[in-house]
């Protein structure tokens, strides 16, 4: 069936410095991919999206990036800060109504 | 603008006893409205999610079931809880763009 995988499962890195998550997903027709970030004991929540008629798109420190061809996006943080700490969590449309999740990247920011 | 809210926050009730979740939206009509559970530590599992009112689909077999008794209202529940019930209960609605947006949640603890 279709899946999505989240690398990695756990990323620390220097505050300041820029973070990179990565997901692969599986069904082709796929075309809408977002970005949650979810802080401890909250829900979700939207921070970045990219359909699949775009290659990049940038938010401020955030930016998506998707290769359809390789079926996998990424989401970059630049100049980290100690409130980006938080689990991400990737998705990938598999019908008008369901995404489907990776299985999220806990995202340490070292002071 | 639109607000989802779920109650209750949390939730410690003993195996066996019944269970009650509400996720209501404002602001939208006619949203897709989901269910979602997320045991510590882990990802996000698709329970349940409806269309329209009356229309419920279940994505995991399971001692639990969903109603949408109201165009903008989702009630999550079970007739006798199991142990492995216990997480984090999450509703989530979409206005059928793909993008979903998540409510804060019901910590449930099952005794």
């Amino acid at each position: 069936g279709e899946n999505v995988e989240q690398h990695p499962s756990t990323l620390s890195v220097q505050e300041g410095d820029s973070a990179v998550i990565k997901c692969t997903y599986s069904d082709s027709a796929s075309n809408y991919f977002p970005w949650y970030k979810q802080e401890l004991g909250k829900g979700p929540q939207l921070i970045i999206d990219i359909r699949s008629n775009v290659g990049e798109k940038k938010d401020q420190r955030i930016a998506v990036t998707l290769n359809k061809t390789a079926k996998h996006f990424s989401l970059h943080i630049t100049e980290t800060q100690p409130e980006d700490s938080a689990v991400y969590f990737c998705a990938a449309s598999i019908s008008n109504y369901q995404l489907i999740w990776g299985a999220g990247t806990k995202l340490i920011i070292k002071p | 603008s639109q607000t989802i809210h779920q109650w209750p926050a949390t939730l410690v009730q003993p195996v066996g006893s019944p269970l009650s979740l509400e996720c209501t939206v404002e602001g939208t009509s006619n949203p897709n409205l989901y269910w979602y559970r997320q045991a510590a530590g882990r990802g996000l599992q698709l329970l349940f999610y409806s269309v329209g009112i009356g229309q419920i689909s279940s994505e995991v077999p399971q001692n639990l079931s969903a109603s949408r008794p109201q165009d903008r209202q989702f009630i999550l529940s079970s007739k006798k809880l199991l142990l492995s019930d216990s997480g984090f209960y999450l509703c989530a609605w979409s206005g059928g763009a793909h993008e979903q947006y998540f409510g804060p949640g019901t910590r449930l603890t099952v005794t």
